[in-house]
């Protein structure tokens, strides 16, 4: 049972937009930056958000992170058939002291 | 480029230790502005944040993990590493290091991963 609770999956069809939430506590998301990672079959994490909203180099601005109190959301926009792959959210939580993941969206492209 | 690397024995036996050492090149382990971390994930399921150590050793814990686990920082050979005591099946899981910016921040460089498997 992960901390942060994501959907377990998600879906689109190519050129569509979609959304991905993220629900915490007042702990971790109420006080604390959000997170967002790509993983594609087989391979590591990707950093794809981090500070809520920003894109590390090389990102591509159809990805988007913002956050609402006690939630956070990863919106993906002119879907790609490339983008399909598990989204996880993280942040730290302090009542834990330790950094917080959720399950992970499996997102596919119809 | 930073790169991180890890590797170590990729079976162990049910009350053993796993141990793994991660190799980070292209940055000094010793720049104080970064964390280095161990995330495990299970097959098919989620990821779980283990431990972060920085280079004067100061460490955060995965509460339910922090029985078990040992970490240590050898800054003349720019290398981590994680030990986990008392392993059992429900340890079996790809185990990646990774670097974040102070021990709260995201993870922004990751290892290719360690596939670890507990048995008998």
């Amino acid at each position: 049972q992960s901390v942060l609770t994501q959907p377990p999956s998600a879906s689109g069809t190519p050129g569509q937009r979609v959304t991905i939430s993220c629900s915490g506590s007042t702990s971790n998301i109420g006080s604390n930056t959000v997170d967002w990672y790509q993983q594609l079959p087989g391979a590591a994490p990707k950093l794809l958000i981090y500070n809520n909203n920003a894109r590390p180099s090389g990102v591509p601005d159809r990805f988007s992170g913002s956050k609402s109190d006690t939630s956070a959301s990863l919106a993906i926009t002119g879907l790609q058939s490339d983008d399909e792959a598990d989204y996880s959210c993280a942040t730290w939580d302090d009542s834990l002291n330790g950094r917080v993941f959720g399950g992970g969206t499996k997102l596919t492209i119809l | 480029q930073v790169q991180l690397q890890e590797s170590g024995p990729g079976l162990a036996k049910p009350s053993e230790t796993l141990s793994l050492t991660c190799s980070v090149s292209g940055v000094s382990i010793n720049s104080g502005s970064y964390y280095w971390g161990w995330i495990r994930q299970p097959p098919g399921k989620g990821l779980e944040w283990i431990e972060s150590i920085n280079y004067s050793g100061r460490t955060y814990y995965n509460p339910s993990l922090k029985s078990r686990v040992t970490t240590s920082v050898d800054t003349a050979k720019n290398q981590f590493s994680l030990n986990l005591n008392s392993v059992t099946a429900a340890d079996t899981a790809v185990y990646f290091c990774a670097r974040s910016m102070g021990y709260w921040g995201a993870f922004d460089i990751w290892g290719q991963g360690k596939m670890v498997t507990v048995f008998s």
